[in-house]
């Protein structure tokens, strides 16, 4: 089935540090939603975006719906360890009732 | 709390037994998604159901099999079991057919297949 491709696949920093990953696509999606998944967890949704350009925050956390409608972008401002575990972004085609489409997640791992 | 429970939280079988998941959506959601995370691995859509029907289908294999009850809860059949099946398994919920405003999660069932 169609996946989404998520950059990068892992990332290590230093706490304090800021992080961004991307999602794209090669089909438009409507809907985009960022997910993130703790050690052992399930998928805890942060941040949904319904607008093309639409740009929302959720603390630390800032997300961007792209212009194109192909891709979406998660930034991290000034990194904590509890901000350690996998980023998914999912996709949603079209509007209504299409399941969500889920990328191959971004492992994000903090340095002491 | 998610609000969407799974049961059990651990389950360890051997090869060629055979297993149930369950899932309990949370209250509303008439939706029931199923997910397949093997190691290192991202989230492989299994099965999807919508108020006791069949919607949608991934790459489920064919000695996997579910159902969605009267009560919306539903079950995942894992039968035949390999130890390439070993992997956690979460089921998610939502309120419409298609979860545009995001799937919500249970913690998952950790199959061990030995």
């Amino acid at each position: 089935g169609q996946q989404l491709n998520q950059s990068p696949q892992s990332m290590f920093i230093q706490e304090g540090e800021d992080v961004s990953m991307n999602c794209t696509s090669s089909s438009i999606f409507n809907t985009w939603l960022w997910y993130k998944q703790d050690p052992g967890e399930g998928p805890v949704l942060l941040i949904a975006l319904y607008k093309a350009g639409e740009l929302t925050s959720n603390g630390r956390l800032t997300a961007q719906f792209g212009i194109t409608r192909k891709d979406s972008f998660l930034n991290i401002s000034a990194s904590i360890p509890s901000d350690v575990g996998i980023y998914f972004c999912a996709g949603q085609l079209r509007v209504g009732n299409e399941k969500l489409t889920f990328g191959t997640g971004t492992r994000l791992t903090i340095i002491p | 709390d998610s609000g969407v429970t799974q049961t059990p939280k651990h389950l360890i079988t051997a090869t060629g037994q055979r297993v149930t998941l369950r899932c309990s959506p949370r209250s509303g959601d008439l939706s029931v998604y199923w997910y397949q995370q093997s190691l290192d691995q991202g989230l492989q859509f299994l099965i999807q159901y919508y108020n006791g029907e069949e919607r949608a289908k991934g790459n489920i294999l064919e000695r996997f099999s579910a159902q969605q009850f009267p009560d919306l809860h539903s079950e995942l059949n894992l039968s035949s079991l390999e130890l390439g099946d070993s992997a956690l398994y979460f089921c998610a919920s939502s309120r419409n057919r298609g979860g545009g405003y995001g799937y919500t999660f249970g913690s998952g069932t950790r199959l061990t297949v030995v």
